[in-house]
């Protein structure tokens, strides 16, 4: 089975300052991979998707960036944060149509 | 686009009282359906899931699901709740062979020893 690597657990930035957050996958190869947002109550808002190194699909417009480097290594990234940008971030991997594995996620606060 | 709908945002019970969790999807089509469990500190991991065949499906720790494909439905069951059960329950839906599963809002049970 895959395992996702995602890193830091929780983060503090101010307003302004950039972001990377960064996921690996392990277990698998060409695995398609996702950036979510967990909001409470809100359930997961999918953000980015890739099927492939260097092909990123944005769900909704926003802040953010994600980029795919190396085939099993996902990156998200803001220039400037906004507070709005604060939350949890999933990392999210899978073969085809089958189930996701999640990463442990990331609590981002911005202040 | 597809949508998913679970009508319970929080739910309290005691153990031993029976669960069910509610789940609606739009898509007219063929759908592969799925429950989700976050329990609290871990990863959101697979509870069960629904691709063909028998509508009734078993998965961990005695849950089950039954898929009745015209009330675009997919409700998750549990005869006997712990209070390990204690977790967010999410359904999600990938509509028509898409890849990209659209999820619920979530559901938090609470289970009272």
């Amino acid at each position: 089975s895959q395992t996702i690597h995602q890193w830091p657990a929780t983060l503090v930035q101010p307003v302004g300052s950039p972001l990377s957050l960064e996921c690996t996958v392990e277990g698998t190869s060409n695995p398609n991979l996702y950036w979510y947002r967990q909001a409470a109550g809100r359930g997961l808002q999918l953000l980015f998707y890739s099927v492939g190194i260097g092909q990123i699909s944005s769900e909704v417009p926003q802040n953010l960036s994600a980029s795919r480097p190396q085939d099993r290594q996902f990156i998200l990234s803001s220039k400037k944060l906004l507070l709005s940008d604060s939350g949890f971030y999933l990392c999210a991997s899978s073969t085809g149509v089958e189930k996701l594995f999640f990463g442990s996620g990331t609590q981002l606060s911005v202040l | 686009a597809q949508s998913v709908s679970q009508h319970n945002h929080h739910v309290i019970l005691s153990e031993a009282a029976s669960l069910e969790l509610g789940c609606n999807y739009s898509y007219g089509g063929t759908v592969n359906l799925f429950w989700y469990v976050q329990y609290p500190g871990q990863h959101l991991q697979l509870l069960l899931k629904y691709f063909s065949g028998d509508p009734l499906v078993k998965g961990i720790k005695g849950f089950e699901a039954e898929f009745i494909k015209s009330k675009f439905s997919f409700n998750l069951r549990k005869p006997s709740v712990q209070w390990s059960d204690t977790a967010e329950y999410f359904c999600a839906v990938n509509a028509g062979g898409s890849y990209i599963p659209t999820f619920g809002r979530g559901t938090s049970l609470i289970v009272h020893p």
